[in-house]
Parts: C-alpha cells; structure tokens; sequence
C-alpha cells in the first residue's frame, strides 16, 4: 500500500466552479500535511500547509481528518490560472524525516 | 522563505558523459537533501535521500554508482550521472527541508532538465 494515494484526475471544470481533491494516508503518526502545486515542466510550490482546524487561503480551503486519515484542498470559483497538478505531501519527522508524496491530481479549467 | 537554488537549470551532453547538478539552500542549513527524477506527464519519483556528511540513502531500483550524491556542507548537494545515455534525459529536481510554523517546510529546486543525445 502507497503511503499516500491521491486521485489522478484528471478534473476538466469550467470557470468559475468549485473542485475538490482528496487525499489519503496510512501513517497514522504522520504530523505535517502540505499540498503543493506544480506548473507544467517547472519545480512544486508550496501552496498550503494543512493544520488540524482547517485552514483557507482566498479561494483555497484545505482540511485534514485524522480520523479517517484524509487531507482534501477545496478550490472556489476556480481561475484559468489555477491549471495545474495538486500535490499532496505528508511529512513524518520521526522517522528520518521523510516526506511523502501522492502521484498528484491533474486540474484543467476550462474557459 | 527559504529558497533553494539549483543548477544548471538546462543541461544537453554527449552519450556517455558525465553531467553535476548543483542544490544548495541559500538562507538555511540543510542537513537533509532530496533527489528527484521526473519524467514527462508523470509524477514525482524520490531518487535518494542526501545526508550531510554521511551516505546517501537510495530508492529501490536506483543504481548508486551511477546516480553519485554527495552532501559535503549543510548547504551544497550535488548529484552526478555518470555515463549518462539517452534514457537519462529527464527533469531531475532537489529539494531541502527548513524549520517552518511548528513543522519541516519541503522547498523545491527549480529544477534540471537534461537531455543526453
């Protein structure tokens, strides 16, 4: 089993909808969650850490179950400009300070 | 932030050359560095793990003597592909970790496309 698997999409949406992406992990003592963006032959960026209470950046809300062991990044009235693979990063630094990726979730708007 | 910088950005040799990647955080210390390898429309695959002083850790399937990491200060990882052949040709990207709000920030490289003809 992958330590972190996300959906690859990919998600075809018009301007101005709402997407949402999904991801999940099997460490349960993993301790920092990210999602990451990455333009089209260019380095991931960072693009918001995920806390416990849930945080929102503008149009962006990311939340993280514990529980359930899921993060999920939420995208409101979604731009052009957003077209790009959604990375999913779960860090556990106990344990050699690893971080560990999902394959990314590819997100097309469509003007 | 922290910021990592990555050189050369753009890289074309010969069959059978040897071609250095350069990372080094600029503002940080770094003892633990990341190797990537991408290749076009897929997803980011985790070469090896580079250890400030010490070995470097490799993934299964990478071949170390070919993939050469050393980490020889807390702020320069260089990885060399030694005899590179066409099937090299790929988007190798670094990464660093720095002390962010409470947790490890992962800051990437901008990358290194190299292409062996």
């Amino acid at each position: 089993r992958k330590e972190v698997e996300q959906d690859p999409g990919p998600f075809n949406v018009p301007e101005g909808a709402t997407v949402a992406f999904n991801c999940t992990y099997s460490n349960s003592a993993s301790q920092s969650f990210f999602w990451y963006r990455q333009d089209c032959r260019k380095e991931p960026k960072l693009l918001m850490s995920v806390y416990s209470s849930g945080n929102e950046d503008g149009r962006f809300t990311a939340q993280l179950n514990r529980a359930s062991q899921y993060i999920s990044l939420l995208i409101r009235d979604s731009k052009l400009s957003d077209s790009a693979t959604y990375l999913c990063v779960v860090n556990d630094r106990y344990t050699g300070n690893q971080f560990y990726f999902g394959t990314g979730t590819s997100l097309t708007v469509i003007p | 932030g922290a910021v990592v910088s990555q050189h050369p950005s753009w890289v074309i040799c010969k069959s059978g050359t040897s071609v250095k990647i350069e990372c080094r955080s600029l503002d940080f210390q770094a003892t633990t560095m990341f190797w990537y390898r991408q290749f076009p429309k897929q997803s980011l695959m985790l070469m090896a793990t580079s250890n400030e002083g010490s070995k470097a850790t490799y993934e299964q399937g990478v071949e170390k003597d070919k993939f050469l990491i050393n980490h020889a200060s807390l702020t320069l990882s260089t990885l060399t592909v030694t005899s590179a052949h066409p099937e090299d040709s790929s988007f190798y990207i670094c990464s660093a970790a720095s002390q962010g709000a409470g947790a490890n920030v992962l800051t990437f490289g901008a990358g290194s496309r190299l292409t062996v003809l």
